[in-house]
């Protein structure tokens, strides 16, 4: 089975503060993403990354940036926390195949609340 | 431009009732995936089915049930019998080739409540 691991499930910041969000997949897949989650609005992508090193933004990317020295790894940066980055961060990751995304796979989200 | 659309963002049945959710897609892709994803509220998405845009046969998965018509861009989602444990926010989702490099798109989900 597919794995897809993010660090922490809560996570509690102040203002200001600088966030790193890990996310860890086990199957070898090229593609990893970052989601947020917020009521009312769905999943909206803030950054993918294709392969090691690469990365496109999402529809969302202001105030966040993104790390992928290995291929396993995806890092989310709030490089300077605010309360409207409230929510709930979805990492997930799908392979790519025959020039198709297949399905992704999610971990379990981290809840990060920012005061 | 890549969309997904789910129109209803709430519904409430009662047990072993059956309730059919919407997806409505727009793409410029001639080749594409769709998905079905199931959130419980623990939070984490799980995959239900995917489907190719070349096969437009229907599939059945004990209670769920899929409908594919490209004619009408839509991949309907029904729950036969409903139970408690299907409440949950489901979501449509899209993934393509030439003009959705690497990407998904998401609909904003359709909440379910099954009620005893």
């Amino acid at each position: 089975d597919v794995k897809v691991t993010q660090s922490s499930r809560y996570l509690v910041k102040r203002t200001g503060e600088k966030v790193f969000l890990e996310c860890v997949q086990d199957m070898d897949h090229e593609n990893m993403f970052w989601y947020r989650q917020d009521p009312g609005l769905g999943l909206r992508l803030i950054y993918f990354s294709y392969d090691v090193k690469m990365k496109e933004k999402g529809d969302i990317p202001e105030g966040y940036s993104v790390s992928r020295e290995k291929k396993e790894r995806f890092s989310l940066i709030l490089e300077s926390a605010s309360t409207n980055q409230t929510s709930m961060y979805l990492c997930a990751s799908s392979l790519w195949e025959d020039g198709l995304n297949t399905e992704a796979f999610f971990g379990q989200g981290t809840r990060l609340t920012v005061v | 431009a890549q969309k997904v659309t789910q129109a209803q963002t709430e519904i409430s049945v009662v047990e072993k009732e059956d309730v059919t959710l919407d997806c409505v897609y727009e793409t410029r892709d001639t080749t594409y995936y769709l998905f079905w994803y199931k959130q419980p509220p623990s939070g984490e998405l799980v995959f239900l089915i995917r489907r190719n845009s070349f096969d437009e046969q229907n599939e059945i998965s004990g209670r769920y049930s899929w409908n594919f018509q490209k004619s009408t861009s839509s991949f309907n989602f029904t729950i036969t019998a409903s139970q408690v444990v299907d409440s949950a926010v489901y979501f449509c989702a899209l993934s393509g080739g030439v003009y959705n490099f690497n990407k998904f798109y998401f609909g904003s989900g359709t909440k379910l409540n099954v009620k005893p």
